[in-house]
């Protein structure tokens, strides 16, 4: 069975302070692995795909990575602007529909 | 606006009633999605549909839930008896995929419509 484990649950930073957010995923055949991000009472927002180990993707103060077991996003400089949830998601071999993790719930403090 | 569009955005109800929730995706999109999500939870697959064809169906879909999309464009919801545990956003995505392919791609998700079950 597919399973998406994302950590920390909670993440407060000043802004300025880089860190990484994990997402570690079991999964029989992985197609592509999908971040997106989440602000509250609103749909998600995707942000990027990867599809296979060693990929990265950038976007602004975002970068994500893959390797076999896990993905990182990792936020640079973080703004107050970048607060939200952070979703990891898995699209299984054969599967046509995304199977997410819970989030990461990131707080940047001016 | 050419975004994923659903409503309404809000439903509080009364236990036993029926629900029904629309949506409407970007318009050259043939794949249409629900998904549900309670606060905590990552979304959870629902069921997706290929034009007017409903094509998979997740456990999650008890039978007193029903979704539609006729004529391949916009797509209702049904929640018959809402139950508490109803409670949750439910959110509407689409994609455009090519006939008889996977998906490969994103999704793109509308707001959400958040059902309040007393």
């Amino acid at each position: 069975e597919d399973q998406v484990t994302q950590s920390p649950e909670a993440l407060r930073l000043q802004e300025g302070e880089s860190s990484s957010l994990n997402c570690s995923y079991t999964v029989s055949g992985l197609r592509g692995l999908f971040w997106y991000r989440q602000d509250p009472g609103k749909g998600p927002e995707f942000l990027f795909t990867l599809y296979s180990a060693g990929e990265e993707k950038e976007k602004e103060r975002l970068k994500a990575t893959l390797t076999k077991k896990e993905s990182f996003l990792h936020i640079t400089a973080p703004k107050p602007e970048d607060s939200a949830t952070y979703l990891c998601a898995v699209q299984r071999t054969g599967a046509n529909n995304l199977f997410f993790g819970t989030g990461t719930r990131l707080t940047v403090i001016p | 606006d050419t975004g994923v569009s659903q409503d309404p955005r809000h439903k509080i109800t009364k236990r036993g009633q029926n629900v029904t929730f629309r949506c409407d995706p970007i318009s050259e999109h043939n794949r249409l999605y629900w998904y549900r999500q309670t606060l905590g939870q990552g979304p959870e697959f629902l069921t997706y549909f290929q034009n007017e064809a409903q094509l998979e169906k997740s456990r999650l879909l008890s039978d007193r839930f029903s979704a539609e999309r006729p004529k391949g464009s916009f797509s209702t919801l049904e929640i018959q008896r809402t139950e508490q545990g109803d409670s949750a956003m439910y959110l509407c995505a689409s994609s455009l995929v090519e006939y008889g392919r996977r998906l490969t791609g994103e999704l793109f998700f509308g707001e959400g419509s958040r059902l309040t079950v007393l």
